[in-house]
């Protein structure tokens, strides 16, 4: 069965502008979640949807956003770009409970200059 | 908060042989899952092992195995018959609840042929 897609693999964004990522999870997950792994930071959880509501929020600034849609299709957006949210951002997929882990797409890479 | 801590930032074992990465952990809670993640270059999260707390019974998975210790909240994974494609990142990670994933800062190990 496909894995956890994520859209698009790369994006260089100026600084201001806003960006759009788009995760698409393993068909019958219904828990989308995601992460920003920088190399100062590592891996840092942003929030996680279930069934189109967040259910859990990372501590980061308003400035970033998602969305869950009826397809479990996720969206993240991060508005006025700064240069620190240059980033991998990875998206997992997972069942109501973890039991069997959760299943990492191949993440984006935001370049912001 | 949670925490999980990975001490060794670096590893190398030589091919064919067993490697031990550590991991220690931070919760008050007593039931919850954990986790060893594997990224290599191309940067996905591939799922190693998991451990759920309630289960006694250390985790083993082919080559992979780990040695839970939860009264002491240890969680080493040891990789035996160590091979070329073993080298990468690799995360302990921490879950209790359906919600998110707390992250060690990675060890990165190498396989010298």
């Amino acid at each position: 069965k496909a894995g956890v897609t994520q859209t698009p693999r790369y994006l260089i964004k100026t600084r201001g502008q806003q960006v759009t990522l788009s995760c698409s999870p393993i068909s019958g997950h219904r828990s989308v979640s995601w992460y920003q792994q920088t190399p100062g930071q590592g891996l840092q959880f942003l929030f996680e949807y279930f069934s189109e509501t967040q259910r859990n929020k990372g501590n980061f600034p308003g400035r970033f956003s998602g969305r869950q849609f009826s397809n479990s299709r996720s969206e993240m957006n991060v508005s006025t770009l700064e240069l620190g949210d240059s980033a991998l951002y990875l998206c997992a997929s997972s069942l109501v409970v973890p039991t069997y882990g959760y299943t990492f797409g191949s993440g984006t890479r935001l370049t912001v200059v | 908060a949670q925490t999980v801590t990975q001490s060794q930032p670096e590893m190398s074992v030589q091919e064919a042989e067993t490697v031990t990465l550590s991991c220690t952990y931070d919760t008050s809670e007593s039931d919850y899952y954990l986790f060893w993640y594997k990224q290599p270059p191309s940067r996905q999260m591939i799922l190693v092992i998991r451990q759920e707390a309630y289960k006694q019974q250390n985790a083993t998975e082919n080559r992979f195995s780990v040695n839970f210790q939860k009264a002491a909240k240890s969680f080493s994974l040891k990789i035996s018959d160590s091979q070329l494609g073993d080298a990468a990142m690799y995360f302990c990670a921490y879950n209790q609840g359906a919600q998110k994933l707390v992250f060690g800062q990675g060890t990165r190990l190498t396989i010298n042929p």
